[in-house]
């Protein structure tokens, strides 16, 4: 089974800075696999980038994702009030297995 | 609007069972695999389980196999979880999630994630 370790636990900034949350995985993950999911409390995950780098429909465009490999970064260029949230990433992988890192607590400074 | 909505959560006692339903609308149903995610405040987000647009094929987190049972019934355009032999450690918030995917001229391009999810419901389980 492929895990997913996410850092930092809690990242506090405050807005318009931007932010960096990192997702690195036990074994080799593929790019097309690797997704990113944003969630407020007491809502469900909303996704925000699948394939690595591909944003869903109607995330804007201060979200993006990047990496490969058994790295994996998601950036927010400028923080939004709405952007404060827990983050996950998830992979795809064999068996079929789809496994979610613990998340990534974003945080108002 | 795509909607997902899940029902059928509750409390019940250790070794019962339970069985979810997940009503869509807003969509062609049956065009999209269809998951079962849970989350719990200690051990987060938890892949259940998946199914295939016509059902032939399911897949189970190691966890459940044997005690859960995924379905779907395309005609009412609604995804079941029959949860047997329940243990403490199925207490969760249960989401059922739409495999999201792209038309392309090849067929449909799967993200292997997540796109559209349900309000979830809720499942105690205590002696």
């Amino acid at each position: 089974e492929i895990v997913l370790t996410q850092s930092p636990g809690t990242l506090s900034l405050s807005p318009g800075e931007r932010a960096t949350l990192s997702c690195r995985a036990s074994q080799s993950v593929s790019s097309s696999y690797l997704a990113w999911y944003q969630q407020k409390p007491g809502q469900a995950p909303r996704l925000l980038i699948y394939g690595a780098s591909s944003r869903a429909t109607g995330i804007p465009d201060r979200f993006s994702g990047s990496g490969s490999g058994t790295d994996f970064t998601l950036t927010i260029s400028r923080l939004e009030p709405e952007d404060f949230a827990v983050y996950y990433c998830q992979q795809y992988g064999n068996s079929p297995q789809y496994t979610f890192g613990q998340g990534t607590k974003l945080a108002i400074k | 609007e795509v909607q997902l909505v899940e029902s059928g959560g509750g409390l019940v006692q250790t070794g019962g069972s339970l069985r979810l339903s997940c009503a869509a609308s807003g969509f062609t149903f049956s065009n999209y695999w269809i998951h079962w995610v849970r989350q719990t405040p200690g051990k987060g987000l938890v892949w259940v389980s998946r199914i295939n647009t016509d059902g032939s094929s399911t897949d189970y987190v190691d966890s459940v196999k044997g005690r859960f049972t995924i379905s779907r019934d395309n005609a009412k355009n609604t995804l079941y979880l029959q949860m047997n032999s329940l243990r403490a450690e199925d207490t969760a918030v249960y989401y059922c999630a739409r495999d999201g995917y792209n038309n392309t001229r090849y067929g449909p391009d799967y993200y292997y994630a997540m796109d559209v999810w349900g309000l979830g419901t809720t499942v105690t389980v205590s002696s």
